[in-house]
């Protein structure tokens, strides 16, 4: 059983372009976190999605920044016209439920790491 | 807000000891608490969970403590080793929310 699967591993990318970064959740795991990484910092939580829903959006900045969980295919973060300060590590998570319900663990990619020049 | 705070320095311990890492949190009575490892450059891996109504939880040579009055965690490696070195993260959960909110991790480094 694969685990989840991040990729990129690492983009490049330059100020005023767009990043994608996909997720592909463990088999069987409908839940999907995105989690954003500065260097030396801890792990900020941006988005919680079901398939097709956004639960919550609670961390993710206002503008430039998206996500969606299709019914079909990889989650996706999404950074239009990025800036140096959007260089990071994003981790996605999945769980086979939602955390809150019996403190369900999360099971993290490897990340993707995003350096703007 | 809530807030969670763990040890931002590094906790540098000699191989054989027993490693205690704390992780406070204020403005929320967490249902649970977990706790992850995260090595350089790689993903999070869940290591622990405790629930509210227990005390105390045992996995091999770590041992996790839950005491709500002093909204507190702590996290023991016993025998350290240096393949123990990295940084440790803990998440107090709420059953409200569907997300999880980490602490910014406390560095372990295991000197042989």
């Amino acid at each position: 059983n694969a685990g989840v699967m991040q990729n990129p591993r690492h983009l490049v990318r330059r100020r005023g372009q767009e990043a994608r970064l996909r997720c592909s959740p463990m088999k069987g795991h409908s839940h999907v976190y995105w989690y954003r990484q500065l260097p030396e910092e801890g792990l900020k939580f941006m988005v919680y999605l079901q398939k097709e829903n956004i639960i919550d959006e609670s961390g993710m900045p206002k503008e430039r920044f998206s996500a969606e969980f299709p019914k079909e295919g990889p989650s996706i973060l999404r950074i239009q016209q990025v800036v140096r300060g959007d260089s990071a590590a994003y981790f996605c998570a999945s769980s086979p439920r939602d955390t809150s319900l019996a403190g369900g663990e999360l099971f993290f990619g490897e990340g993707s790491r995003l350096t703007v020049l | 807000s809530q807030k969670i705070e763990q040890n931002s320095e590094a906790l540098n311990i000699q191989e054989g000891k027993t490693a205690t890492l704390t992780c406070n949190y204020t403005n929320y009575s967490p249902a649970y608490l977990q706790w992850y490892r995260q090595d350089p450059g790689r993903g999070p891996v869940f290591l622990l969970l405790i629930r509210e109504n227990e005390k105390e939880k045992r996995k091999e040579r770590l041992k996790v403590t839950f005491d709500t009055t002093l909204k507190q965690s702590l996290f023991h490696i016993t025998a350290s080793q240096p393949a123990d070195s990295a940084t440790y993260l803990c998440a107090p959960g709420s059953s409200n929310t569907g997300k999880l909110i980490f602490g910014q991790g406390t560095t372990l480094q295991v000197k042989p």
